[in-house]
């Protein structure tokens, strides 16, 4: 069956720092792809998504290119904030409908 | 728009008795989801419908869960009876059927604690 996975945290950077959340995926036929972020006491809301490869999704300073290849769709962020700090949940759609979710990352950014 | 609205926003009850989580969905999304977050398991799909219809409930962890959606515009869950392993975060969700990047609108969740 279809899968995300993500690598483990927390992730912990000093603001400014740059950062990577590896995320890579399994998946039978040609996915869609999403990064969710999670604010403290909320719910998860779309960050970012691309639907083919080569695609490059980009919003708030984030960025994923969905590769096919390596099946993987890595975030990063050049320069974190601390208002960046959440939780990120890397995703996959194959039927337009159902989403499957990775187990999340936390990021913590420090002052 | 008000978003998706899920109520209560925190449950506090006592195991045995039933919990009923409501939602109200997107105006105008045909798609609507359950999701249970725990530390342990992390963000499970329970159930989701399509234009009220149920469509995939295998993620329903026992028959003491039931959802429903009786209209567009509503849904519950409930648990019957609650045991103090249910206690999660419930989001709900709704998304527009049909769109090639179907993008979820999550809920602020019901945060359930089971003594």
């Amino acid at each position: 069956g279809n899968s995300v996975t993500q690598m483990e945290g927390p992730v912990t950077l000093s603001e400014e720092a740059f950062l990577t959340i590896n995320c890579t995926y399994t998946a039978t036929g040609y996915p869609s792809l999403f990064w969710y972020v999670q604010y403290p006491g909320e719910g998860l809301q779309l960050l970012l998504k691309a639907t083919k490869a080569d695609d490059k999704g980009s919003n708030k300073g984030f960025e994923a290119t969905y590769r096919k290849e390596t099946t993987s769709f890595h975030l990063e962020k050049g320069s974190v904030q601390v208002s960046d700090s959440a939780v990120y949940f890397c995703a996959l759609s194959e039927n337009g409908n159902k989403l499957v979710f990775g187990a999340g990352t936390i990021l913590r950014v420090k002052s | 728009d008000a978003g998706v609205i899920q109520s209560p926003r925190h449950e506090v009850t006592e195991m045995g008795q039933e919990v009923t989580l409501r939602c109200k969905p997107i105006s105008g999304h045909n798609s609507l989801f359950w999701y249970r977050q725990t530390m342990m398991r992390g963000l499970e799909l329970l159930i989701y419908f399509n234009n009220n219809v149920p469509i995939d409930d295998s993620g329903m962890p026992e028959d003491r869960f039931s959802a429903k959606m009786p209209n567009a515009s509503f849904s519950t869950l409930k648990i019957q009876p609650s045991e103090p392993r249910d206690s999660a975060v419930y989001f709900c969700a709704s998304s527009l059927r049909g769109i090639a990047y179907n993008e979820q609108f999550f809920g602020p969740g019901t945060r359930l604690t089971v003594l």
